[in-house]
């Protein structure tokens, strides 16, 4: 398959465990956040995403929190499963822009059956 | 089936030839993008249109060109000029007007001959 990111920060899980992956970012006129999965030969799938105005947002399985004071953004899987295994990326976008996203660099998913 | 669709899957280059990638969606999205994607980088963007016959350069344009004839297509041409394209190449569209997730195709890998 597409290799989409050596040397990334990894996370290693076991199944039924909860998980929490982290993205710092960089710029604070920044009010628009996803959240991505990339699956190995894939294009990047779409989460779930978060405004500014808001510090939680729940989906099925996943929870984004947002804190705006030291710029975090984190990505909370609930009971992650083999089929979660996947690089997750963050994007903001930039600057408060309509169209352009800034992305981070990825950490790599194991979960381990 | 919807979405954004990426052809070839997998596209070889000689050197000095010029080739064309495909991208095509059936979403109703007025905005397309076009990103770079190297291992252990972020998504860089190189090219998006907010509209048909408009476009603006993203932040490594230098060496491709697209055209927005359609609303529906979005080709990118990576021209010579470009002295290192071998990398994943994805697409993207989202609606316009306040924030919107970008939904991406499977991406073209590029590779020199």
């Amino acid at each position: 398959g597409e290799s989409v990111g050596l040397h990334l920060p990894t996370l290693s899980v076991q199944e039924g465990d909860n998980s929490i992956i982290n993205c710092a970012y960089s710029n604070s006129a920044s009010d628009y956040f996803i959240w991505y999965k990339q699956e190995s030969g894939k294009g990047p799938q779409f989460i779930i995403d978060i405004r500014s105005n808001m510090d939680k947002r729940q989906g099925q399985r996943v929870t984004v929190l947002l804190n705006k004071t030291v710029k975090h953004l984190s990505l909370q899987i609930a009971a992650t499963q083999p089929g979660d295994s996947a690089v997750y990326f963050c994007a903001e976008n930039s600057g408060g822009s309509n169209y352009k996203l800034t992305f981070g660099k990825g950490t790599l998913l194991t979960v381990n059956p | 089936d919807g979405g954004i669709t990426q052809s070839p899957k997998y596209l070889f280059r000689k050197e000095g030839q010029n080739v064309t990638l495909s991208c095509e969606q059936n979403l109703n999205h007025d905005a397309m993008y076009w990103y770079r994607q190297d291992p252990g980088q972020g998504l860089r963007l190189i090219y998006y249109s907010q509209i048909v016959n408009d476009f603006q350069k993203g932040d490594i344009a230098e060496g491709y060109s697209v055209s927005r004839e359609k609303k529906e297509s979005f080709p990118l041409t990576v021209t010579s000029a470009q002295k290192n394209p071998t990398a994943f190449y994805l697409c993207a569209g989202s609606g316009t007007g306040g924030h919107q997730p970008q939904h991406f195709g499977d991406g073209t890998r590029l590779s020199i001959l």
